[in-house]
C-alpha cells in the first residue's frame, strides 16, 4: 500500500521564522510529488509541483525539494506570515492518481 | 476565487434522498476527479474521468454514481447514503495523465451531511 506521511503533525511558530515541512512517501516510483494548501473549509489551492526529473521548485517564499531515492520531499517557508496559516498536504503523484499525506497544521502568530 | 466551481456547497440529506453535486471547468482539462475527505483526514480518490470515461474506481460503493456529461462538467449523483457517508467532497481537474503530470486544481468543495 502506498503510503505518505508527514512531521510534524502541527507547527506553531512567531512570525518571521524559516519553517520546514517534511514529507516521505514509500514508493520510490512516482511521477511528480505535489504540495497543497488547505484553509479551513475550503479546497486545496496548489503551491508547487516537482516532476521526478526535477530536484526543487521554488515559488516566491516557498522552496519544496525531492529526493526520490530516500522516499522524501520538503517544503521550505521563508520568513513566515500570519497569512501563510493553514494545513499543509502533500500528494505522491502517480500515473492518473494523488496519494495525499496526512498534512500538517500550521499557525504562525504575529 | 477557484476555476473550478463546484454546488452547492452545503447539501443536508436524508438516508432515502436523491441529489447530485455539480463541478464545472472552463480551463480547457479533460481530466476530472472526485476525493472524499472526512474531518481532520486528507483527501481520497473516489473516480478518475480522462477525456470523459471513467478511467479509476477506487472501489466505491455504488450509492455513488458518478456522470461526465462533457468535458466541463462533471456530477456526482448521491442515492440511499449512509450516516458515515457525510463529508467533504471535493472536485478537481488537470489535463490528462501523460509521460508526467499536470497539477490538480481543486473546487472549494461541497460539505454534505446524512441525517
Amino acid at each position: 500500500k502506498q503510503e505518505v506521511t508527514q512531521i510534524p503533525a502541527a507547527l506553531s511558530v512567531p512570525e518571521g521564522e524559516n519553517l520546514v515541512l517534511n514529507c516521505s512517501f514509500t514508493d520510490s516510483a512516482i511521477y511528480n510529488l505535489q504540495w497543497f494548501r488547505q484553509d479551513p473549509g475550503k479546497g486545496l489551492t496548489s503551491l508547487l509541483l516537482i516532476q521526478s526529473s526535477q530536484r526543487e521548485q521554488t515559488s516566491g517564499r516557498l522552496n519544496a525539494s525531492l529526493d526520490k531515492s530516500s522516499g522524501r520531499s520538503t517544503l521550505y517557508i521563508a520568513a513566515s506570515q500570519p497569512g501563510d496559516s493553514a494545513t499543509y498536504l502533500c500528494a505522491r503523484g502517480g500515473f492518473q492518481k494523488l496519494v495525499f499525506g496526512t498534512g500538517t497544521r500550521l499557525l504562525v502568530s504575529p | 476565487d477557484t476555476e473550478v466551481t463546484q454546488t452547492p456547497k452545503h447539501l443536508v440529506m436524508g438516508m432515502t434522498n436523491k441529489k447530485s453535486l455539480k463541478c464545472e471547468q472552463h480551463m480547457g482539462h479533460r481530466a476530472m476527479y472526485w476525493y472524499k475527505q472526512k474531518a481532520k483526514k486528507p483527501p481520497e480518490l473516489m473516480f478518475v474521468y480522462s477525456y470523459e470515461k471513467l478511467s479509476i474506481n477506487e472501489s466505491v460503493p455504488s450509492r455513488f454514481s458518478p456522470e461526465c456529461p462533457n468535458s466541463s462538467l462533471l456530477n456526482l449523483h448521491l442515492h440511499a447514503l449512509q450516516p458515515e457517508d457525510s463529508a467533504l467532497y471535493l472536485c478537481a481537474s488537470s489535463q490528462p495523465a501523460g509521460e508526467t503530470n499536470q497539477p490538480q486544481h481543486f473546487g472549494d468543495g461541497t460539505r454534505l451531511s446524512i441525517l
